[in-house]
């Protein structure tokens, strides 16, 4: 199985703030990452496919990049919607796989 | 507007068995690939299985297969998992998902992710 390490696991951040978050694969996965936003009581919410690729009606200051091994999700200013779990995902090959996840909090 | 609400989530003692549904709207349900994802407390995400469009291919994760079962009915938009020999290591929140995909820039492949997830449906197995 691809195993998906998310760095770091939590971090605190003030609204205005950029926050990169990183997801390395334990083999390459071209370009088969996506990234999703979990908030409790909500449904989990698709970011950014594909690895670099915005989903439609999501803010732009959500980015994706990366291939192969690592990659990289960013929020370029943070805003107060955006405190919550964030993870990502290979679609590579079954199993599909998460990464353990990042809590963003606020500072 | 497209959505997928789970139902059946319940406290169970372990050994048991329990099915979960999702109904699907807003969306051509047979055209899809299907998933369930779920969330045990305080953990990560944990893929769970897939099934095609027409019920034809199913995948599993390692730590369901054997016990866990996944079906549709196209004709009543419905995804279903069928857990038998229920484990406290599969209390979880349990998500249904639709799949989505994508054609590659590259040769001809398709980009596959989730983009429609329900709010879930929490099984609790007790011992």
């Amino acid at each position: 199985d691809i195993q998906m390490t998310q760095s770091p696991s939590s971090l605190s951040a003030s609204v205005g703030d950029r926050v990169t978050i990183t997801c390395r694969a334990s083999q390459s996965i071209s370009r088969y990452l996506i990234w999703y936003q979990l908030k409790p009581g909500k449904a989990p919410k698709l970011l950014i496919y594909a690895a670099s690729s915005l989903q439609s009606g999501v803010p732009s200051r959500f980015s994706g990049s990366g291939s192969g091994t690592d990659f990289t999700l960013t929020i370029s200013s943070l805003q107060p919607e955006d405190f919550a779990t964030y993870f990502c995902q290979q679609s590579h090959s079954t199993p599909w796989t998460f990464g353990q996840g990042t809590k963003v909090e606020i500072k | 507007e497209v959505q997928l609400v789970e139902s059946g989530g319940v406290v169970i003692q372990t050994g048991g068995s329990l099915r979960l549904s999702c109904a699907a709207s807003g969306f051509i349900f047979n055209d899809f690939t299907m998933h369930w994802v779920r969330q045990a407390p305080g953990k990560g995400l944990e893929w769970v299985s897939l099934i095609n469009w027409d019920g034809g291919t199913t995948y599993y994760a390692d730590s369901v297969k054997g016990r866990f079962t996944i079906s549709r009915d196209n004709s009543k938009n419905s995804l279903y998992l069928q857990m038998n020999s229920l484990g406290t290591e599969d209390t979880a929140l349990y998500y249904c998902a639709k799949e989505e995909k994508v054609a590659s820039s590259v040769g001809y492949s398709y980009y596959y992710y989730l983009d429609v997830w329900g709010k879930g449906t929490t099984v609790t197995v007790s011992s």
